[in-house]
């Protein structure tokens, strides 16, 4: 089982450009949520998909969107960059309707936004 | 609005000293709570859970929580640290207000063990 897999590792981008970040979620499971670390704090929710449709939605402007694949992979896409888009996105899966199952975390995709 | 906290950023420990890691938290029912871990540039690592029964969870790599509701905390410990448990610990709650349940994070904190 190769877990939570994303692409790419690292990302570096200028201001104003758009960005895609790729997702696999580890086997079995349907549902994934994007979190955004910056650095020194704790990850915030971005959104979740399930069934190819966004359920719910973290406090981060419309320029953040997302999609969802047949296969359950997911993409996570930024629109005009800003500098303070800059952090450790992170991708986890889960089981929807299993809320005592923990969420499994892939190694995330390090942005820069120069 | 549900919500953890972690009051210190950063714990420092000899090697072979107990460990305790603090959180509380804040639900409006009863709290589902996990601990993870972050190794530098890595995601996150489950280590335990508490959801009902035991207020003591053991969970990975010999660490423990426990669950006290009086006091609304949730405090990781491990009875003797180690050098490669250093990192960063983030305690969590989930959501029940939603579906989903996305995960609420604390800001983290920072476990430094020195041999």
């Amino acid at each position: 089982d190769a877990g939570v897999t994303q692409s790419p590792t690292h990302l570096i981008k200028t201001r104003g450009q758009q960005v895609t970040l790729r997702c696999s979620p580890k086997s079995g499971h349907d549902t994934v949520s994007w979190y955004q670390q910056a650095l020194g704090q704790g990850p915030q929710f971005i959104f979740q998909y399930y069934e190819e449709e966004e359920r719910q939605r973290g406090n981060f402007p419309d320029r953040f969107s997302g999609h969802q694949f047949p296969n359950y992979s997911s993409e996570l896409n930024v629109n005009a960059l800003l500098l303070g888009d800059s952090a450790l996105y992170l991708c986890a899966s889960s089981l929807m309707g299993q809320p005592t199952d923990e969420q499994f975390f892939g190694p995330g995709t390090r942005l820069t936004v120069l | 609005a549900q919500s953890v906290a972690q009051p210190e950023d950063q714990v420092n420990v000899a090697e072979g000293n107990p460990l305790t890691v603090k959180c509380t938290y804040s639900v409006s029912g009863n709290p589902y709570l996990f601990w993870y871990v972050q190794y530098p540039n890595r995601g996150l690592q489950f280590l335990l859970k508490y959801i009902t029964g035991d207020n003591l969870v053991k969970g990975s790599y010999g660490f423990e929580a426990e669950f006290n509701k009086s006091q609304t905390s949730f405090h990781l410990k491990k009875p003797s640290a180690l050098v490669s448990d250093s990192a960063l610990y983030f305690c969590a709650v989930r959501d029940m207000d939603n579906q989903g349940g996305k995960l609420i994070f604390g800001q983290g904190t920072e476990l430094s063990v020195k041999p």
